[in-house]
Protein backbone atom coordinates (compact mmCIF):
# COMPACT_ATOMS: atom_id res chain seq x y z
CA UNK A 1 0.00 0.00 0.00
CA UNK A 2 1.21 3.71 -0.04
CA UNK A 3 3.32 4.81 2.06
CA UNK A 4 3.88 8.11 4.06
CA UNK A 5 3.60 11.17 1.42
CA UNK A 6 5.36 14.38 1.78
CA UNK A 7 5.28 17.26 -0.28
CA UNK A 8 7.45 19.17 -2.01
CA UNK A 9 10.67 16.85 -1.45
CA UNK A 10 12.68 19.80 -2.45
CA UNK A 11 11.99 23.58 -1.01
CA UNK A 12 14.13 26.45 -1.29
CA UNK A 13 12.99 29.77 0.26
CA UNK A 14 14.55 33.17 0.96
CA UNK A 15 15.45 34.49 4.88
CA UNK A 16 12.12 35.72 5.82
CA UNK A 17 9.33 34.66 3.82
CA UNK A 18 7.13 31.72 5.20
CA UNK A 19 6.76 28.43 4.20
CA UNK A 20 4.06 25.16 4.43
CA UNK A 21 5.19 21.09 4.26
CA UNK A 22 2.85 18.72 3.55
CA UNK A 23 2.61 15.52 4.92
CA UNK A 24 0.03 12.68 3.90
CA UNK A 25 0.11 9.81 6.33
CA UNK A 26 -0.62 6.26 5.79
CA UNK A 27 -4.47 6.01 5.70
CA UNK A 28 -5.88 5.06 8.79
CA UNK A 29 -3.03 6.13 11.25
CA UNK A 30 -4.54 7.98 14.00
CA UNK A 31 -0.69 9.61 15.29
CA UNK A 32 1.37 11.61 13.21
CA UNK A 33 4.93 12.76 13.76
CA UNK A 34 7.27 15.33 12.53
CA UNK A 35 10.91 15.67 12.71
CA UNK A 36 13.94 17.73 11.35
CA UNK A 37 17.46 16.20 10.15
CA UNK A 38 19.92 18.29 10.17
CA UNK A 39 23.51 17.13 7.91
CA UNK A 40 25.49 14.66 9.87
CA UNK A 41 22.55 14.32 13.00
CA UNK A 42 19.39 11.72 13.88
CA UNK A 43 16.09 13.17 13.53
CA UNK A 44 15.22 15.41 15.43
CA UNK A 45 11.71 15.21 16.97
CA UNK A 46 9.40 18.61 16.55
CA UNK A 47 5.41 17.66 17.47
CA UNK A 48 3.31 15.04 17.40
CA UNK A 49 -0.88 14.45 16.73
CA UNK A 50 -3.07 11.90 17.97
CA UNK A 51 -6.26 12.45 15.74
CA UNK A 52 -6.48 16.29 15.23
CA UNK A 53 -4.78 17.42 18.40
CA UNK A 54 -1.12 17.88 19.32
CA UNK A 55 -0.36 15.82 21.76
CA UNK A 56 2.88 16.47 22.42
CA UNK A 57 4.43 19.88 21.25
CA UNK A 58 7.39 20.09 23.40
CA UNK A 59 9.96 19.93 20.45
CA UNK A 60 9.14 23.07 18.59
CA UNK A 61 12.22 25.25 18.53
CA UNK A 62 10.05 28.90 18.63
CA UNK A 63 7.04 30.00 18.05
CA UNK A 64 8.24 30.74 14.03
CA UNK A 65 6.83 26.97 13.82
CA UNK A 66 3.49 25.76 13.87
CA UNK A 67 1.82 22.33 12.60
CA UNK A 68 -2.52 21.61 12.24
CA UNK A 69 -3.92 18.77 11.41
CA UNK A 70 -7.04 19.69 10.85
CA UNK A 71 -9.25 16.77 9.96
CA UNK A 72 -7.12 13.86 11.67
CA UNK A 73 -5.31 12.81 8.33
CA UNK A 74 -2.96 15.30 6.19
CA UNK A 75 -0.85 17.67 8.53
CA UNK A 76 0.97 20.52 7.44
CA UNK A 77 3.90 22.33 8.99
CA UNK A 78 4.71 26.10 9.25
CA UNK A 79 7.87 27.82 9.42
CA UNK A 80 6.88 31.88 9.77
CA UNK A 81 10.01 34.30 8.87
CA UNK A 82 12.24 31.30 7.76
CA UNK A 83 15.92 31.87 8.55
CA UNK A 84 19.51 29.93 7.26
CA UNK A 85 19.04 27.89 10.84
CA UNK A 86 16.00 26.67 9.62
CA UNK A 87 17.56 24.31 6.61
CA UNK A 88 16.75 20.93 7.09
CA UNK A 89 15.34 17.59 6.09
CA UNK A 90 11.99 17.72 7.35
CA UNK A 91 10.35 14.39 8.26
CA UNK A 92 7.04 13.27 8.52
CA UNK A 93 5.88 9.79 9.94
CA UNK A 94 2.76 7.39 11.05
CA UNK A 95 1.48 4.67 13.08
CA UNK A 96 -1.45 3.36 13.86
CA UNK A 97 -2.69 3.12 17.46
CA UNK A 98 -2.14 0.12 19.47
CA UNK A 99 0.93 -0.91 21.68
CA UNK A 100 4.30 -0.88 19.95
CA UNK A 101 3.07 0.44 16.71
CA UNK A 102 6.27 1.37 14.58
CA UNK A 103 6.44 4.85 13.37
CA UNK A 104 6.51 4.52 9.18
CA UNK A 105 8.76 7.49 8.04
CA UNK A 106 8.21 9.65 4.73
CA UNK A 107 11.50 10.66 2.51
CA UNK A 108 11.15 14.30 4.04
CA UNK A 109 11.12 17.80 2.50
CA UNK A 110 14.24 19.32 2.09
CA UNK A 111 14.40 22.61 3.54
CA UNK A 112 16.79 24.79 1.73
CA UNK A 113 16.47 28.95 3.25
CA UNK A 114 18.76 31.21 1.52
CA UNK B 1 14.24 10.63 28.11
CA UNK B 2 15.84 7.24 27.97
CA UNK B 3 19.17 7.70 25.95
CA UNK B 4 21.14 5.47 24.30
CA UNK B 5 24.71 4.83 23.56
CA UNK B 6 26.39 3.06 19.96
CA UNK B 7 29.26 3.32 18.33
CA UNK B 8 29.73 5.68 15.76
CA UNK B 9 30.79 3.19 12.61
CA UNK B 10 31.35 -0.59 12.71
CA UNK B 11 32.07 -2.69 9.03
CA UNK B 12 31.23 -5.81 8.17
CA UNK B 13 31.88 -8.27 5.45
CA UNK B 14 29.17 -9.28 2.58
CA UNK B 15 27.69 -12.46 3.73
CA UNK B 16 28.39 -12.41 7.38
CA UNK B 17 26.16 -11.37 10.23
CA UNK B 18 26.48 -7.79 11.80
CA UNK B 19 26.18 -7.53 14.82
CA UNK B 20 25.68 -4.18 15.95
CA UNK B 21 25.34 -2.92 19.87
CA UNK B 22 23.15 -0.74 22.22
CA UNK B 23 23.49 0.28 25.51
CA UNK B 24 19.96 1.81 27.13
CA UNK B 25 20.81 1.32 31.23
CA UNK B 26 18.26 4.14 31.97
CA UNK B 27 15.90 2.04 30.25
CA UNK B 28 11.95 1.96 32.27
CA UNK B 29 10.27 -0.96 32.28
CA UNK B 30 7.24 -0.16 30.21
CA UNK B 31 9.89 1.21 27.27
CA UNK B 32 9.85 -0.73 24.15
CA UNK B 33 13.97 -1.12 22.01
CA UNK B 34 13.36 0.20 18.72
CA UNK B 35 15.59 -0.37 15.53
CA UNK B 36 15.28 2.13 12.71
CA UNK B 37 17.77 2.45 9.83
CA UNK B 38 18.23 5.10 7.31
CA UNK B 39 19.88 5.10 4.14
CA UNK B 40 21.32 8.32 2.60
CA UNK B 41 17.89 10.78 1.21
CA UNK B 42 15.65 8.09 2.31
CA UNK B 43 13.22 8.18 5.50
CA UNK B 44 14.13 6.11 8.66
CA UNK B 45 12.73 2.46 7.62
CA UNK B 46 11.75 0.45 10.81
CA UNK B 47 13.54 -2.85 11.53
CA UNK B 48 12.02 -4.34 14.66
CA UNK B 49 11.56 -3.93 17.99
CA UNK B 50 10.87 -5.72 21.21
CA UNK B 51 10.19 -4.99 25.18
CA UNK B 52 11.57 -8.12 27.09
CA UNK B 53 11.86 -10.86 24.98
CA UNK B 54 14.37 -11.56 21.80
CA UNK B 55 12.14 -10.72 18.37
CA UNK B 56 13.02 -12.07 14.86
CA UNK B 57 11.41 -11.61 11.81
CA UNK B 58 12.48 -11.20 8.42
CA UNK B 59 14.89 -8.31 8.16
CA UNK B 60 16.75 -9.10 11.65
CA UNK B 61 16.65 -10.37 15.03
CA UNK B 62 16.97 -8.18 18.66
CA UNK B 63 18.44 -9.58 21.55
CA UNK B 64 17.91 -7.80 24.83
CA UNK B 65 20.06 -8.77 27.85
CA UNK B 66 17.88 -9.99 30.32
CA UNK B 67 18.36 -6.42 33.09
CA UNK B 68 17.63 -4.52 29.54
CA UNK B 69 20.56 -2.42 29.80
CA UNK B 70 21.19 -3.28 26.42
CA UNK B 71 20.36 -5.20 22.99
CA UNK B 72 22.00 -6.26 19.86
CA UNK B 73 20.31 -6.04 16.33
CA UNK B 74 21.72 -9.05 14.58
CA UNK B 75 21.33 -9.27 10.73
CA UNK B 76 22.80 -12.27 10.22
CA UNK B 77 23.51 -12.73 6.36
CA UNK B 78 24.82 -8.40 5.37
CA UNK B 79 24.38 -7.52 2.17
CA UNK B 80 25.82 -4.43 -0.16
CA UNK B 81 22.30 -2.89 0.71
CA UNK B 82 22.28 -3.28 4.46
CA UNK B 83 25.17 -0.22 4.40
CA UNK B 84 22.63 2.52 6.28
CA UNK B 85 23.14 4.98 9.51
CA UNK B 86 21.31 2.07 12.44
CA UNK B 87 19.52 3.85 15.26
CA UNK B 88 18.64 1.95 18.43
CA UNK B 89 15.90 3.79 20.11
CA UNK B 90 13.95 3.80 23.43
CA UNK B 91 10.65 5.13 23.18
CA UNK B 92 9.08 7.40 25.44
CA UNK B 93 5.88 6.91 26.30
CA UNK B 94 2.86 9.32 26.92
CA UNK B 95 0.80 8.86 30.09
CA UNK B 96 1.37 5.30 29.89
CA UNK B 97 0.46 4.80 25.77
CA UNK B 98 3.28 3.64 23.49
CA UNK B 99 2.46 6.29 21.19
CA UNK B 100 4.87 8.79 22.67
CA UNK B 101 7.63 9.73 20.47
CA UNK B 102 11.33 8.71 19.58
CA UNK B 103 14.73 10.00 20.37
CA UNK B 104 17.05 9.61 18.04
CA UNK B 105 20.67 9.17 18.85
CA UNK B 106 23.91 9.84 15.96
CA UNK B 107 23.35 5.45 15.09
CA UNK B 108 25.93 3.38 14.17
CA UNK B 109 27.07 3.92 10.45
CA UNK B 110 27.51 0.30 9.25
CA UNK B 111 29.56 -0.18 6.13
CA UNK B 112 29.11 -3.33 4.78
CA UNK B 113 32.19 -4.26 2.31
CA UNK B 114 32.27 -7.03 -0.79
Amino acid sequence: GAGVSQTPSNKVTEKGKYVELRCDPISGHTALYWYRQSLGQGPEFLIYFQGTGAADDSGLPNDRFFAVRPEGSVSTLKIQRTERGDSAVYLCASSSQGGGSPLHFGNGTRLTVT
Amino acid sequence: DAKTTQPPSMDCAEGRAANLPCNHSTISGNEYVYWYRQIHSQGPQYIIHGLKNNETNEMASLIITEDRKSSTLILPHATLRDTAVYYCIVRVTDRGSTLGRLYFGRGTQLTVWP
